[in-house]
């Protein structure tokens, strides 16, 4: 297995573009869910989704789009970055809601000029 | 607002001895309590999860204590080895709220 897969892991973005982070997970895990995290902060809750279809926002939603097509995939969209959206990007999965014991991704680490 | 922390500072200790992080939170009421380790440039690592009413939780070197009424969670690592060093987060999901991280506790472990 595979586990939690992310690409890219390193991206540079000007003020303004849009792109697509992508994970993966190969684990038939239901709750998928991204976090960013920030130096001297916990990890933040971006959006999560509890299965093919569903999805819901987490504690900083803007300027950030989901959608959950299949089980395995859980792309996260940045619409317009912006420099406040420079952070380590997190996906991570698990069996059971509720973040019950989470598996990460290796990250993405975002920068915005 | 509900709040978790972790010491900010670094924890240094010697090889062999046990390792002892804080977890403190407010305003919540906490249906479970899980440590992650997180290794520089990777992602959280699951290690333990305890419930409210538990006490006590035990993995190899490992010992997790939750106390409910001090609003508090230990996180024990015993004869401390090298390779423990890390960064390591608590993490808290309270009834219907979305589990919530910790800022983390850098440790290491001097050989």
């Amino acid at each position: 297995n595979a586990g939690v897969t992310q690409t890219p892991k390193f991206q540079v973005l000007k003020t303004g573009q849009s792109m697509t982070l992508q994970c993966a997970q190969d684990m038939n895990h239901e709750y998928m869910s991204w976090y960013r995290q920030d130096p001297g902060m916990g990890l933040r809750l971006i959006h999560y989704s509890v299965g093919a279809g569903i999805t819901d926002q987490g504690e900083v939603p803007n300027g950030y789009n989901v959608s959950r097509s299949t089980t395995e995939d859980f792309p996260l969209r940045l619409l317009s970055a912006a420099p406040s959206q420079t952070s380590v990007y997190f996906c991570a999965s698990s069996t059971l809601p509720d973040s019950y014991e989470q598996y990460f991704g290796p990250g993405t680490r975002l920068t915005v000029t | 607002s509900q709040k978790i922390e972790q010491n900010s500072e670094a924890l240094n200790i010697q090889e062999g001895k046990t390792a002892t992080l804080t977890c403190n939170y407010t305003n919540y009421s906490p249906a479970y309590l899980q440590w992650y380790r997180q290794d520089p440039g990777r992602g959280p690592v699951f290690l333990l999860l305890i419930r409210e009413n538990e006490k006590e939780k035990r993995k190899e070197r490992l010992k997790v204590t939750f106390d409910t009424t001090l609003k508090q969670s230990l996180f024990h690592i015993t004869a401390s080895q090298p390779a423990d060093s890390a960064t390591y987060l608590c993490a808290l999901k309270g009834g219907y709220q979305k589990v919530t991280f910790g800022t983390g506790t850098k440790l290491q472990v001097i050989p």
